[in-house]
């Protein structure tokens, strides 16, 4: 089975502080995704990775940034924290190779930045 | 730009009973994929059924079924003989033919309740 893990189920910062949101995926997938979940507005991508090294930004990439120095693993990194950031954060992977394939989600971080 | 619209933010439906949920997008391109995703309460986000736009029957998984309507644009999810595990948020979700990213577009979600 597809596993993908976050690093924490609920993270509590300040604001101004920086933080990492870590996911690692155990089934060599090409690609994966930065999601934030908001109720009302759906999933929304922040960023998504393709290969190692290799990032672009998605629909709301402002305030945030993403790391993918090894395959399994993608980090997104909140420099400087605010208010506004607080929101549940989802991870996810894929095999790429066909459009059909399912996207695997990780369980997802609830951050509240206070 | 292809968007995707779930207009029922809330459902409800007695446990047994057959429920649909709504799903419209946006596009102009005639090969695309569609999938309804489920996240439980506190649980990961799972697959539940996906469709290839150029395939005309309507995919099928046990007790999920949807209704696709190329021409409409439509994407509904049927969910029979309803239980309380089915109790979830939905996601319907829009997917382009090709390319490599394999982006997702979602909607705003259904927050479906299961009742007893």
């Amino acid at each position: 089975d597809v596993k993908v893990t976050q690093s924490s189920r609920y993270l509590v910062k300040r604001t101004g502080e920086k933080v990492f949101l870590e996911c690692v995926q155990d089934m060599d997938h090409e690609n994966m995704f930065w999601y934030r979940q908001d109720p009302g507005l759906g999933l929304r991508l922040i960023y998504f990775s393709y290969d190692v090294k290799m990032k672009e930004k998605g629909d709301i990439p402002e305030g945030y940034s993403v790391s993918r120095e090894k395959k399994e693993r993608f980090s997104l990194i909140l420099e400087s924290a605010s208010t506004n950031q607080t929101s549940m954060y989802l991870c996810a992977s894929i095999r790429s190779g066909s459009s059909y394939n399912e996207q695997f989600f990780g369980p997802g971080t609830r951050l509240t930045v206070l | 730009a292809q968007t995707v619209t779930q207009s029922q933010p809330e459902m409800s439906v007695q446990e047994a009973e057959t429920v649909t949920l709504s799903c419209t997008y946006d596009t102009s391109e005639s090969n695309y994929y569609l999938f309804w995703y489920k996240q439980p309460p506190s649980r990961q986000m799972i697959l539940v059924i996906r469709q290839e736009a150029y395939k005309q029957q309507n995919a099928t998984e046990n007790r999920f079924s949807v209704n696709f309507q190329k021409a409409a644009k439509s994407f509904s999810l049927k969910i029979s003989d309803s239980q309380l595990g089915d109790t979830a948020m939905y996601f319907c979700a829009f997917r382009r033919y090709g390319g490599a990213t394999n982006k997702l577009i979602f909607g705003t979600g259904t927050l479906l309740a299961v009742q007893p």
